[in-house]
């Protein structure tokens, strides 16, 4: 148990449907991340936020649209995807708020394996 | 262009032999690296980490070295462990940013 909940565990959508990856980390982080992790590719960064303020968005598709409603909690919003969006997405989080500190652990949570039909 | 590279795809090993999980990145500007190890079905848990001042960080039977001028790291797991048969990411960062840059992860085989 790293400290870091991701519901849901799997999850099927077409190509029209809504969704919404919703992550918690109970550890009094300050930073929480989006990675997509792609079969027989390195993780991807897609989202950054600190101290709920999203810090990155790293070239990532309109169809995925974060929310950080506050330090504990993640959501990414899914609509309109495509079947390459079929991945392993991970969230993450580090302690402290992004500038304050480097050097910092990544706490993972067990991630949503998504399958686009 | 990928800056942090794991060649070795998958790698098996005799049950208390030592495994060499290794790495490599391009950007010069790195100086912050991490190991983590992912089993099926869970997140990455971080393993061990090491700073571009040190060119070994050790912790219990995992090791890692740096070599900076070549631009490589590894991991040494001595005494290995069928406990250990996972997945192997490193990763790396720059003094400033918060971007992990991970590679593409070394499936390890410990043979019991």
């Amino acid at each position: 148990e790293t400290g870091v909940t991701q519901t849901p565990r799997h999850l099927v959508m077409g190509m029209t449907n809504k969704k919404s990856l919703k992550c918690e980390q109970h550890l009094g982080h300050n930073a929480m991340y989006w990675y997509k992790q792609s079969a027989k590719k390195p993780l991807e960064l897609m989202f950054v936020y600190s101290l709920e303020e999203r810090v990155e968005n790293n070239s990532v598709p309109s169809r995925f649209s974060p929310e950080c409603p506050n330090s504990s909690h993640l959501f990414l919003h899914l609509h309109t995807l495509q079947p390459e969006d079929s991945a392993l997405y991970l969230c993450a989080s580090s302690q402290e708020s992004i500038g304050v500190s480097t050097n910092e652990k990544l706490f993972f949570g067990s991630g949503t394996q998504l399958s686009v039909l | 262009d990928q800056q942090v590279k794991q060649n070795s795809p998958s790698l098996s090993v005799q049950e208390g032999r030592i495994s060499i999980l290794n790495c490599d990145y391009t950007n010069s500007m790195f100086d912050y690296f991490l190991w983590y190890k992912k089993y099926p079905a869970e997140g990455p848990t971080f393993l061990i980490s090491i700073s571009s001042i040190k060119d070994k960080n050790e912790d219990g039977r995992f090791t890692v070295f740096l070599n900076k001028s070549a631009k490589h790291l590894s991991l040494h797991i001595v005494p290995s462990q069928p406990g250990d048969s996972a997945v192997y990411f490193c990763a790396a960062s720059a003094t400033g940013t918060y971007k992990y840059i991970f590679g593409t992860g070394t499936r390890l085989k410990v043979l019991a």
